[in-house]
């Protein structure tokens, strides 16, 4: 089964850069690596997705390094309203998603 | 923007009752998926629909969980009879595509709370 490692919380100030790695041991050729996004008492939201390299959108950053077996979230800029459950999981060579605890980002005025 | 809609918002219910749970996907969306999220977990997926066929139902507890997607558009989860475990978020998604690539989006979830 498709397993992640992130870190349980993180806290960060309004206006930082907030960076949350996931590792992968096992991701496999064909998995890409997709983050979501929850809000207390609402759905995952999708964030990013990507294979290798660098990823980009008008979100957020995803760094994957040419072994793949982590990444990094970045988000530039927090606000309170980033203070979310972040969650890093593989899609690709399986059918389904594989949610883990996710990391409970704290932004702090 | 095109949502996933889930009724009841909020179920609370005496154990041994049945409880049912109600989706209507994102419009055009061939996959349909049922997850429970316990309190401080992530999401559990339970079955996932292509089209009006199960697709995937293994972590489904098959001797009091159902569902159906009876015309392939929106579907019912149900629950006969509920336990106290059973409290947890219902939460539906929809992907346009099948496989795990394509991009999930989820609904607001049923919060069930069994007394």
């Amino acid at each position: 089964l498709a397993k992640t490692t992130q870190p349980i919380s993180m806290d960060s100030y309004e206006g930082q850069e907030v960076n949350i790695t996931c590792s992968h041991n096992n991701i496999a050729t064909n998995d890409y690596i997709t983050w979501y996004q929850q809000f207390p008492s609402q759905g995952p939201r999708f964030i990013i997705q990507g294979y290798k390299t660098k990823v980009t959108n008008e979100v957020a950053s995803l760094f994957i390094p040419a072994d793949r077996k982590s990444s990094t979230l970045s988000l530039p800029r927090v606000s309170l309203s980033d203070t979310a459950v972040y969650y890093c999981l593989f899609s690709g060579s399986a059918r389904q998603l594989t949610f883990g605890s996710g990391t409970q980002l704290t932004v702090l005025p | 923007e095109a949502e996933v809609a889930q009724s009841p918002r909020y179920k609370i219910t005496e154990k041994s009752q049945a409880v049912a749970f109600w989706c209507d996907p994102i419009s055009g969306h061939a996959t349909l998926y049922w997850y429970r999220q316990i309190l401080g977990q992530g999401p559990e997926l339970l079955v996932q629909f292509q089209d009006e066929s199960v697709v995937d139902d293994s972590q489904l507890p098959k001797d009091r969980f159902s569902a159906e997607r009876l015309k392939g558009v929106d579907s019912t989860l149900k629950i006969q009879p509920a336990e106290l475990g059973d409290s947890a978020m219902y939460l539906c998604a929809s992907s346009f595509g099948r496989g795990g690539l394509d991009t999930q989006y989820f609904g607001p979830g049923t919060r069930l709370t069994v007394l």
